[in-house]
């Protein structure tokens, strides 16, 4: 399977505090790109990061990409209740279908207010 | 942003029946869209590429006979669940990517909202 893998699975803090997701893939990618899911909807983009990139920021959204490890993280600061909700990582590979997207198997992220 | 849309939101059918659903990109053009499938609690697994006049691309492993795919215009791919079972019951989703870019990153993927097939 080329499935990605993300840890934790599930994540539990409170209102404030910082929320950190890893994902892990497996093969040479173009770029990677996190999605939020609410329980039983579609899904919604935050962020690209290219492959020669490193790090980038939206709002309260950092994610670092470290190519060599075939890793990248996504860091939520100050996190809100309304952040509850499924994370899944997405990579593109090279010399793949264009576009076609790899997911993690995603984290379940639980803000309690 | 861009947004795709989906019908219907959710589906409740008998075993064996057929069901189709749509795929639309409202405002802009789509030559390929993406078909998901996702069970309760699990990632987004690819199914197929549907590309606009032509046939679809599927995964490794996806049945081609029972997932037909229809990429008749630039704005609408459907995916029909032929001969449905209880096994197929999964919330499918779509995806659209904008290639002029204009709509956002041309990197980008539109999701829809999603449709849950329920078969009985």
């Amino acid at each position: 399977s080329q499935q990605g893998e993300e840890d934790p699975q599930a994540l539990s803090i409170q209102e404030g505090e910082n929320a950190t997701m890893n994902c892990s893939y497996k093969t040479s990618i173009n770029n990677l790109q996190w999605y939020r899911q609410n329980s039983g909807r579609g899904l919604v983009h935050l962020i690209l990061i290219r492959s020669n990139e490193r790090e980038k920021h939206s709002g309260r959204l950092r994610v670092t990409l470290d190519t060599s490890k075939k890793s990248s993280s996504l860091l939520i600061t100050a996190s809100r209740a309304a952040d509850t909700a499924s994370y899944f990582c997405a990579t593109s590979p090279t010399g793949g279908a264009t576009n076609k997207l790899i997911f993690g198997t995603g984290t379940l992220l639980a803000v309690q207010p | 942003g861009a947004v795709v849309s989906q019908h219907p939101s959710w589906v409740i059918c008998k075993s064996g029946t057929s069901v189709k659903i749509e795929c639309r990109s409202l405002d802009f053009q789509a030559t390929t869209m993406f078909w998901y499938r996702q069970f309760p609690k699990q990632s987004l697994m690819l199914m197929a590429t549907s590309n606009e006049g032509s046939k679809a691309t599927y995964e490794q492993g996806v049945e081609k006979d029972k997932f037909l795919i229809n990429h008749a215009s630039l704005t609408l791919s459907t995916l029909t669940v032929t001969s449905a079972h209880p096994e197929d019951s999964s919330f499918y989703i779509c995806s659209a990517r904008d290639p002029s870019g204009t709509s956002g990153s041309s990197y980008e993927q539109y999701f829809g909202p999603g449709t849950r097939l329920t078969v009985t």
